[in-house]
């Protein structure tokens, strides 16, 4: 199925552990994002990249990191799991050109950190 | 710095009723603006993009209005149903990467 596709669905980590969220696209998109959702509010923007080998921080992109060595994969990297970061996890991609802004997201990684 | 604001947090509406869901915006200099749909657990469903130039857009029941000189969009639901209960996230790209600036949210029940 085309699409985003996020792994793992559910995490549980002890601080000060490390993990990677991984997030794949099949679309052949340029564009790709990490956001995170606190319980009842909007998504944060985290990291992004705009093609292979090239990545920007976003709006809260401390204690994470990210890397993008293929267009179809974009993983996040969480260090040092602080309680902090519990969240939930999207990944986005998005194409390019005027019928393609619009944005395309992954089903979400629910991250727990004890 | 844009901030989006979504009034109101949370709506109970009984089934059949249209409504209408309320998204603000700081900065009027946007590219487009697109609204989202959110089930519990899930992630986003894009619903209506809607560019800078362009007044609104429909999407059978969905219709969504852009006035960027007072930096507004509304989402119509017309005739709605348990079904539309969601909740609903509207967002403006930052600038021309296109990164999203969400706003909170509007949490929408439709009673049977």
């Amino acid at each position: 199925n085309a699409g985003v596709t996020q792994t793992p669905k559910f995490r549980i980590l002890k601080i000060g552990q490390s993990m990677t969220l991984q997030c794949t696209q099949d679309m052949n998109h340029n564009y790709m994002y990490w956001y995170r959702q606190d319980p009842g509010m909007g998504l944060k923007l985290i990291y992004y990249s705009v093609g292979a080998g090239i990545t920007d921080k976003g709006e809260v992109p401390n204690g994470y990191n990210v890397s993008r060595s293929t267009t179809e994969d974009f993983p996040l990297r969480l260090e040092l799991a602080a309680p902090s970061q519990t969240s939930v996890y999207f990944c986005a991609s998005r194409g390019q050109g005027a019928v393609n802004y619009g944005y395309t997201f992954g089903s979400g990684t629910r991250l727990t950190v004890v | 710095k844009q901030e989006v604001t979504q009034i109101p947090a949370a709506l109970s509406v009984p089934e059949g009723e249209n409504l209408v869901l309320n998204c603000s915006f700081t900065d009027s200099a946007i590219y487009n603006l697109q609204w989202f749909r959110q089930d519990p657990g899930k992630g986003l469903t894009s619903l209506l993009l809607i560019q800078s130039s362009q007044r609104e857009q429909t999407s059978g029941r969905l219709n969504a209005s852009l006035d960027k000189s007072s930096g507004r969009s509304t989402l119509y639901i017309a005739a709605s149903q348990p079904g539309d209960s969601a909740t609903y996230l509207c967002a403006v790209p930052m600038d021309s990467s296109y990164k999203l600036i969400f706003g909170s949210g509007t949490r929408l029940l439709v009673r049977p």
